[in-house]
């Protein structure tokens, strides 16, 4: 079984500013992870992925996320916030190696930028 | 171009009425879902085909009855429609590897009277 936490449900920064938002994750198998971005009335758009090559994975729009498996996390920052990033956030876990491309998604996280 | 693309975007109708949602894609892929978006924007997958197979099938009621007439299309259909299937309901498609992304489309908002 696999299954995703996002901590925060809301997060709110000033433009400019880093934002940080929080993916744990649980996985009995190898996982691959994902961070998709849903703007207003939109469909879900790729950010970034991990896929057990490097751990640090840069995505669109100077987003980033490190995998720690130590941890069980998979964190999304961007060092500088932008109003156009104002949008929800969905972390989402699959199965290395099986499972029939099943993605399990996180509640998401809502992100408000401010001037 | 769209990528994945559904009909219709909005779809307002009463409790006990039949309808249908479609999709296709055109990136070439293999591999085709449906997802139930809720008022609470929780996504959770509803079904996967993969070359017209099904292979995921989530618990979902058998209301809902997905139909893949080649690889390219996904419809989704729904009979007897209750309050509680109100939702945003994606289409999402990928090649057949679990590493692979899923394409989305823009979602079906469908409104139960």
């Amino acid at each position: 079984a696999q299954s995703v936490t996002q901590l925060g449900s809301h997060v709110s920064v000033s433009e400019g500013a880093l934002v940080l938002l929080r993916c744990n994750y649980s996985s009995s198998v190898p996982p691959y992870l994902f961070w998709y971005v849903q703007y207003p009335n939109q469909g879900l758009q790729l950010l970034l992925k991990y896929t057990s090559a490097a751990t640090l994975v840069k995505g669109i729009n100077g987003f980033e996320a490190e995998f720690k498996k130590s941890e069980t996390s998979f964190h999304l920052t961007k060092p500088s916030a932008h109003m156009s990033d104002a949008a929800e956030y969905f972390c989402a876990v699959g199965l290395l190696g099986g499972g029939g491309n099943k993605l399990t998604f996180g509640t998401g996280t809502q992100l408000k930028v401010e001037l | 171009d769209t990528a994945v693309s559904q009909t219709p975007k909005y779809l307002v109708t009463q409790m006990g009425n039949d309808k249908s949602i479609k999709c296709e894609q055109n990136l070439g892929h293999d591999t085709m879902y449906w997802y139930k978006q809720d008022s609470k924007k929780f996504l959770k997958i509803m079904f996967s085909y993969n070359n017209k197979e099904l292979i995921i099938n989530e618990t979902v009621p058998n209301r809902f009855s997905p139909k893949s007439p080649d690889k390219a299309h996904l419809n989704l259909h729904i009979n007897s429609l209750e309050l509680g299937d109100s939702a945003v309901y994606f289409c999402a498609s990928s090649q057949w590897d679990t590493q692979e992304t899923q394409y989305f489309g823009p979602g079906t908002r469908l409104l139960v009277l």
